[in-house]
C-alpha cells in the first residue's frame, strides 16, 4: 500500500517569493514514481512535474523542482518566483511498481498568492 | 493530441435518472481511469482499465457502471444514484508500464438532486 502526506492544508505566499510544498510518501515498492499536481477552482488536474524512484537527478520543469530525498521518503516541491497564477490546490501523487496503474494522492495544500 | 476531453462538463440528474459520462482520449494510452473528488479533498481513485479491460474496481457502489468499448473511449454508466454521490468526476489516462504521464480531463461536476 502507498500512502502520500501533506502536512500543509494551506500556505500564504508573497508574490515573486519562492514556495516549498511539502510530500513525504510511503511505499514498499523499490520502484515508484512521485508527481506534483496543480487544481485551479475550475477543476482541471494539470500535471506539473515527475520523479521516478531511481532517477538520479531532481527533476526540474521550468519554475518547477522537485527536491527529491529519498532516504526521508520526501519529495518536496519548490515554486520560484512565485505569480499570482500559481494560487491553487496542489496536489503531491504516488504511482507504485509497473503493473500497478493505480495513483495515490495526497490530502493536498491550498496555496495562495499575495500581491 | 495531448488532452483527455470529458463531457459533459455539468450535470445535475435526478436520483430516478439514467445518465453517462464520456471521457476521449487519443493520446495511444492503453490505461483510463476513473476518479470522483468530492469538495476540498483529494481524487479517489474509482476504477482502472488497462487494454480495455477493467482492472482494478475499489469496490465502488454497482450504481456506477464503467465501460471501455475501445482504446480511446471510456464511459462511465450512472443510475439511482444519491446525493451524497455529487462530487467532481475526473477521468485520467496513461501508457501501461510506462508510469510518468498521466494525463486527467477537466471533469464533469456532477449534481444528484
Amino acid at each position: 500500500a502507498q500512502k502520500i502526506t501533506q502536512t500543509q492544508p494551506g500556505m500564504f505566499v508573497q508574490e515573486k517569493e519562492a514556495v516549498t510544498l511539502d510530500c513525504t510518501y510511503d511505499t514498499s515498492d523499490q520502484s515508484y514514481g512521485l508527481f506534483w499536481y496543480k487544481q485551479p477552482s475550475s477543476g482541471e488536474m494539470i500535471f506539473l512535474i515527475y520523479q521516478g524512484s531511481y532517477d538520479e537527478q531532481n527533476a526540474t520543469e521550468g519554475r518547477y523542482s522537485l527536491n527529491f530525498q529519498k532516504a526521508r521518503k520526501s519529495a518536496n516541491l519548490v515554486i520560484s518566483a512565485s505569480q499570482l497564477g500559481d494560487s491553487a490546490m496542489y496536489f503531491c501523487a504516488m504511482r507504485g511498481n509497473f503493473g500497478n496503474e493505480k495513483l495515490t494522492f495526497g490530502t493536498g495544500t491550498r496555496l495562495t498568492i499575495i500581491p | 493530441d495531448t488532452e483527455v476531453t470529458q463531457t459533459p462538463k455539468h450535470l445535475v440528474m435526478g436520483m430516478t435518472n439514467k445518465k453517462s459520462l464520456k471521457c476521449e482520449q487519443h493520446m495511444g494510452h492503453r490505461a483510463m481511469y476513473w476518479y470522483k473528488q468530492k469538495a476540498k479533498k483529494p481524487p479517489e481513485l474509482m476504477f482502472v482499465y488497462s487494454y480495455e479491460k477493467l482492472s482494478i474496481n475499489e469496490s465502488v457502489p454497482s450504481r456506477f457502471s464503467p465501460e471501455c468499448p475501445n482504446s480511446s473511449l471510456l464511459n462511465l454508466h450512472l443510475h439511482a444514484l444519491q446525493p451524497e454521490d455529487s462530487a467532481l468526476y475526473l477521468c485520467a489516462s496513461s501508457q501501461v508500464n510506462r508510469g510518468n504521464g498521466y494525463t486527467f480531463g477537466s471533469g464533469t461536476r456532477l449534481t444528484v438532486v
